[in-house]
């Protein structure tokens, strides 16, 4: 079985400052990882993936996530927050064996001006 | 190229009324997902299907709720005499069809945000 957990389920920064939403999960195959993020009444959009290959994933909107096997995390980072960063962050994942996600029970990042 | 469309954006209901919530994958998917979001929780899976097959509904309750996905048209998530918990974000998603695609991303609709009176 995978599972996904998320360390905080509130986040808030200052504009400008680094942006770091934790992600921890566990397989029992090798992962893949995704981050979305979620606008107030919208749906879901892919922020970065790990499939295979280069463990530090770079995605829209400036975030970066690293992918570290011996710690089961994938972290999301930005090094500065935006005002337009304020959203809903969930990180999912997805056994290659399975096509269903798993996803957090998300993170909500607030940006103080 | 239109994204996942869902609708209705807002459905109400009275228990123990039909819900329909519809949703047209990405042009050339043909795999789709349905979550459900439940207020202050992330998605849960509910099925995964393909054209006119069910290949995972592990995630389904046993009672009330059904999904299909036709050889043309929409697929189509039915919740039959809802009941107050039933009120939540459905979201569906749609992935690429074939072989070697497997870590392709899903994409994922608006949602339909179903309220029951």
């Amino acid at each position: 079985a995978q599972s996904v957990t998320q360390l905080g389920s509130h986040v808030s920064v200052s504009e400008g400052a680094l942006v770091l939403l934790r992600c921890n999960y566990s397989s029992s195959v090798p992962p893949y990882l995704f981050w979305y993020v979620q606008y107030p009444n919208q749906g879901l959009q892919l922020l970065l993936k790990y499939t295979t290959g280069a463990t530090l994933v770079k995605g829209i909107n400036g975030f970066e996530a690293e992918f570290k096997k011996s710690e089961t995390s994938f972290h999301l980072t930005k090094p500065s927050a935006h005002m337009s960063d304020a959203a809903e962050y969930f990180c999912a994942v997805r056994n290659s064996g399975n096509e269903k996600l798993t996803f957090g029970t998300g993170t909500r990042l607030t940006i103080i001006p | 190229n239109a994204g996942v469309m869902q609708n209705p954006r807002h459905l109400v209901r009275r228990r123990g009324q039909e819900a329909r919530l519809r949703c047209s994958p990405m042009k050339g998917h043909s795999h789709v997902y349905w979550y459900r979001q439940l207020p202050e929780e992330g998605l849960k899976f509910m099925v995964y299907l393909q054209k006119e097959n069910i290949i995972d509904e592990s995630g389904m309750p046993k009672e009330r709720f059904s999904a299909e996905f036709p050889k043309e048209g929409p697929s189509i998530l039915r919740i039959q005499q809802v009941v107050r918990g039933d009120s939540a974000a459905y979201f569906c998603a749609s992935s690429p069809t074939g072989t070697g695609v497997r870590n392709q991303p899903q994409h994922f609709g608006d949602g339909t945000r179903l309220s029951i009176l």
